[in-house]
């Protein structure tokens, strides 16, 4: 696609349920890249794909949030048991392999309530 | 580990005039540096970076930031700024190592008034 496309946009769920974000990278893009950004706050980075593979998991906050990227392609952030702190947007960029640019989508505003 | 402070949340200045975003940034190891824009429901966009050679570096509508290595700095400036500038401007920093770990501060809203 022309841009990275998150979706949903807006997600509000019951706090202690499971929700999965979508991010649809640029074409061609190789590394893709989850950041979470609170109200006040930048970007705090969670994980880094080269491909398939994490390269660096290291900002994930517990174990409740995992991330997957079976096909190189699409990835999904996946988090359970809910906690109103997990409120927040959540970005996603990817960049070629070569390129330190980080191109982001608009993100998904999670809601815990 | 890198950190990045922004020293001003908010700055309010008048159109066409003069305006410099602060962003001090702490490493142990040799970063790249960058700056962010996000404008009124958008997503973030790169303005500039830093990544070797001139320490200068500008944007195509007319920021610009200079790397001073000795005071770990990287500030964002613009001679005359205009109405659509109004935005939120992030400053971030990675490690040349770790390009995809990008550490952001908390930004600075820019609002620029007629």
């Amino acid at each position: 696609g022309a841009g990275v496309s998150q979706t949903p946009s807006n997600k509000v769920t019951e706090k202690g349920k499971y929700v999965e974000l979508r991010c649809d990278p640029i074409s061609g893009h190789t590394a893709l890249y989850w950041y979470r950004q609170s109200l006040g706050q930048g970007p705090e980075f969670l994980i880094y794909f080269q491909g398939t593979g994490a390269a660096d998991d290291s900002g994930l906050p517990n174990d409740r949030f995992f991330a997957v990227r079976p096909e190189g392609s699409v990835s999904t952030l996946k988090i359970q048991r809910t906690e109103r702190g997990d409120s927040a947007v959540y970005l996603c960029a990817s960049s070629t392999q070569e390129n330190t640019e980080a191109f982001f989508g608009q993100g998904t505003r999670l809601t815990v309530v | 580990a890198q950190s990045v402070t922004q020293l001003d949340s908010q700055v309010p200045v008048f159109e066409e005039a003069p305006v410099e975003l602060r962003c001090n940034y702490s490493s142990s190891v040799s970063v790249y540096l960058f700056w962010y824009v996000q404008y009124p429901n958008q997503g973030l966009q790169l303005l500039l970076k830093y990544l070797s050679g001139s320490t200068l570096v500008e944007s195509i509508n007319g920021f610009e930031a200079e790397f001073n290595k000795s005071q770990t700095s990287f500030h964002l400036r613009k001679p005359s700024v205009h109405i659509s500038d109004t935005a939120e401007y992030f400053c971030a920093v990675s490690s040349t190592g770790s390009q995809g770990n990008l550490i952001f501060g908390k930004g600075t809203k820019l609002s620029v008034k007629p």
